[in-house]
């Protein structure tokens, strides 16, 4: 089955700093490759996702990159604030299936 | 859009009742709905996927006849926890696919006394 890495598992910022978080993923077919946040006790909410066909997407401060040869994504975020702070999981979805595989997940804290 | 809703939030029941949470998609069709569970500070367990009209696919490890899942239309699937224990207490999220793209609920704490 698929295998998903995320690192850090804890990333503290000063605000207006960037953030970067990587998730690396084993099974060459998957083709979506989504990112939530989850503040605590709500559930994840979905901030931006890529697919395989693209090498990168933005969407105001926050950024994916995808590198399909070495099988891994990146969510950025510029300008950090300290509403960002929550924790953020990565996601993967194998093609042929609907199951989306869950990295372990970041905690990400902004500091004023 | 592709908004999800969960009911009850919060709810806390004693030992060996059964409950039921309740997942909506209030803004669109989803042939497909997921529940995961959620310790602290861990990711997300998918518990079963479930799909409309026909029956729930439970992950390995999950007792079916203790969460049992009922997806009647394309906007709700509800999980009963049945005969609940402690162990039992968690936070349960639900998903629903659209089709590739997943939104999900906000969550409900089970607290099992």
């Amino acid at each position: 089955g698929e295998n998903v890495e995320q690192h850090p598992s804890t990333l503290s910022v000063q605000e207006g700093d960037s953030a970067v978080i990587k998730c690396t993923y084993s099974d060459s077919a998957s083709n979506y490759f989504p990112w939530y946040k989850q503040e605590l006790g709500k559930g994840p909410q979905l901030i931006i996702d890529i697919r395989s066909n693209v090498g990168e997407k933005k969407d105001q401060r926050i950024a994916v990159t995808l590198n399909k040869t070495a099988k891994h994504f990146s969510l950025h975020i510029t300008e950090t604030q300290p509403e960002d702070s929550a924790v953020y999981f990565c996601g993967v979805l194998t093609g042929g299936g609907n199951k989306l595989t869950f990295g372990t997940g970041t905690q990400l804290k902004v500091e004023l | 859009g592709a908004v999800v809703s969960q009911h009850p939030s919060r709810v806390i029941c004693k030992s060996g009742t059964s409950v039921k949470i309740e997942c909506r998609s209030l803004d669109f069709q989803a042939t497909t709905m997921f529940w995961y569970r959620q310790f602290p500070k861990k990711s997300l367990m998918l518990m079963a996927t479930s799909n409309e009209g026909s029956k729930a696919t439970y992950e390995q490890g999950v007792e079916k006849d203790k969460f049992l899942i009922n997806h009647a239309s394309l906007t709700l699937s509800t999980l009963t926890v049945t005969s609940a224990h402690p162990e039992d207490s968690s936070f349960y999220i639900c998903s629903a696919s659209v089709p590739s793209e997943q939104y999900f609920g906000p969550g409900t704490r089970l607290t099992v006394t």
